[in-house]
Parts: structure tokens; sequence; C-alpha cells
């Protein structure tokens, strides 16, 4: 069964901190794996995404990696602002978007 | 970027009446429209998808004569709720593909309350 799981559910932090927000898989076969962040009420707006060659891409503050081996993920945010509060779902593509559950962060000053 | 957007972006009906939400492609013709439904605190869970022209696929699960789309041009896709109950309050969120686009874009969400 295709699966996406993250971890943890949710995250306290405070501003300015980094944190690593962690992603792992079981899809086959694998397209491209995404990291979205989802606002409070809004859709989601895509971060990165990655294919089976890539191990690392950069997106300002956010710095996703994927280790296709081990079938895991993780979303490194640097200098954590108060405007990352919010849902960061991790999303594999098959034939279709199999979704994560999500990490809710909460940056306080 | 690409954009998409979605009217309203919400709405409180009363239960038994009809909901139509449009998802629209501002800036690029979606061949293929996603149509999600978000529940509080859960994941986004794929509807159905539509192709221009061509008649909805509906998950297993999901009612398609209570959840009516039609995607008939390649900027619009419209979702009817019918006969709205309480338990289809939910998060609305529709996803437009191009015919070139390895992206797949969202829109901003509809939120329905049913009452």
């Amino acid at each position: 069964k295709n699966q996406v799981e993250q971890s943890p559910q949710s995250l306290i932090i405070l501003e300015g901190k980094n944190c690593t927000l962690q992603c792992n898989y079981t899809v086959s076969p694998f397209s491209n794996l995404r990291w979205y962040k989802q606002d409070t009420g809004r859709g989601p707006v895509s971060l990165t995404i990655m294919t089976f060659s890539e191990n690392t891409k950069s997106n300002g503050r956010y710095t996703a990696t994927l280790d296709a081996d081990t079938k895991q993920s993780s979303l490194h945010i640097t200098a954590s602002q108060l405007s990352d509060s919010a849902s960061y779902i991790c999303v594999v593509r098959t034939d279709k978007l199999i979704f994560g559950t999500g990490t809710r962060l909460q940056v306080f000053p | 970027g690409a954009v998409v957007s979605q009217h309203p972006s919400w709405v409180i009906c009363k239960s038994g009446t009809s909901v139509k939400i449009e998802c629209r492609s501002l800036d690029f013709q979606a061949t293929t429209m996603f149509w999600y439904r978000q529940f509080p605190k859960q994941s986004l869970m794929l509807m159905a998808t539509s192709n221009e022209g061509s008649k909805a696929t509906y998950e297993q699960g999901v009612e398609k004569d209570k959840f009516l789309i039609n995607h008939a041009s390649l900027t619009l896709s419209t979702l009817t709720v019918t006969s709205a109950h309480p338990e289809d309050s939910s998060f609305y969120i529709c996803s437009a593909r191009g015919l070139a686009f390895y992206e797949q874009y969202f829109g901003p969400g509809t939120r329905l309350t049913v009452t």
C-alpha cells in the first residue's frame, strides 16, 4: 500500500531557530517527492520538487533532502520566522499524488 | 507562475441545498483538474480527476451523483455538492495541471459549512 508518513505531527520552536521535518514513504513506482507549505485555510504551495536522482534542493531558507535508498526525505528550515507557522506536507508522486498527514509547525517570538 | 483561483472562498448553506464551487486556471490551460477534500487536521484526499471535455473519474467511496464535476473548458472546472448535509462540511481544494506541466498547482480552497 502506498503510504507517506511524517514526523513529528506537530512542532513548536522559537523564532530564529532551525528545525527539521521528516518524511518516510513506501510508494511504488516513485516519480518525485514534493514538499508543500499550507497556511491555515489556504491551499498548498510548493516548496521543492525532487526526482529520484536529486539528493538536495533548496528554496531560500528551506532545504529538502532525499535518500531514495532508504525512502526518506527531510525538510530543514533555517532561521525560522513567524510566517513559517503552517502545515508542511510531504507528497510523493506515483500515478497520482500521495499526501502525508503533515507536520504542524508553530513559530513563537 | 501558474495561478489557480477558487470561488467562493467560503460558503455557508442550509442542509438539503446545493452548492457550486468554481476552480479557474488564470494564466494557463488546465487539461486536467483535481478536486480534493480536507477535514480538520487531516491531509488532502483526492475526490475526483477530470480531463477537459470528459467525464470525471471518481475515487472509491466518493458519490458521483452527490459531487457533480464539470470541466467544460480548459480554464474552468466546477464542483457541485448536491443536497448538502452537515457531514459534507469540509475544505475543498482544486488543483490544475497543464499539458506541458510537470507541476500540479493548487487553488486557495473553499470552506463549506452546511448548517
